[in-house]
């Protein structure tokens, strides 16, 4: 049974680097691993996605060792409006061959000027 | 615009009384998703469809339904709401099937109080 682990909240200041890390020990193999943001009363954002080692768009960075056990989302140079929840999200495949996705219980990140 | 539009938004009601939450998507999407989310817990699923006709239960499937008749709506059915059914509802959808590796879009929401 997959489950993610995250911390609950973390807080940074304006410009600084911020990385945020989840554990998926059961991860499966073909299993990507997303990453999501959510504002309040708004559904969950689509922010970034991947497999192994490094992924980076305009706005994030994955890094995903090797073994795939864990992940870390990392958001360069943030500022008040990154002030969000931040979900990460792995697929579960069940004895039974049932597929369920499993979102983390997210980390409530605060930006301070 | 590509969108996930979800209704009502907002919906007070009462124990028992039967209730439905819509959901449609526009763009062509297979794959199609109920999300509820409590403080504390997270978003947890509730059903999916991998495709027309095409349900399977997710996590928390206790006390709801859903249909899949057409490929862009995917309703939300509530037969005997609860009081432990209110919470805040999410619907989503992705291109296919793959949904480890699709990025899921996602509705406003929907917040129920069932009294």
């Amino acid at each position: 049974l997959a489950k993610t682990t995250q911390p609950i909240s973390m807080d940074s200041y304006e410009g600084q680097e911020v990385n945020i890390t989840c554990s998926h020990n059961n991860i499966a193999t073909n299993d990507y691993i997303t990453w999501y943001q959510q504002f309040p009363s708004q559904g969950p954002r689509f922010i970034i996605q991947g497999y192994k080692t490094k992924v980076t768009n305009e706005v994030a960075s994955l890094f995903i060792p090797a073994d795939r056990k864990s992940s870390t989302l990392s958001l360069p140079r943030v500022s008040l409006s990154d002030t969000a929840v931040y979900y990460c999200l792995v697929g579960d495949s069940r004895m039974d061959s049932s597929y369920k996705l499993i979102f983390g219980s997210g980390t409530r990140l605060l930006v301070r000027p | 615009e590509a969108q996930v539009t979800q209704n009502p938004r907002y919906l007070i009601t009462v124990t028992g009384k039967k209730l439905t939450v819509t959901c449609s998507q526009n763009m062509n999407h297979e794959y199609m998703s109920w999300y509820r989310q409590d403080p504390g817990l997270g978003l947890r699923q509730i059903y999916y469809s991998m495709n027309v006709e095409v349900t399977d239960k997710g996590d928390v499937p206790e006390g709801y339904k859903v249909s899949r008749k057409e490929k862009r709506n995917f309703p939300l059915i509530l037969e005997s709401p609860s009081p432990n059914q209110t919470s805040l509802y999410f619907c989503a959808s992705s291109f296919d099937g793959q949904v480890s590796n699709q990025p899921q879009h996602f509705g406003d929401g929907t917040r129920l109080s069932i009294l």
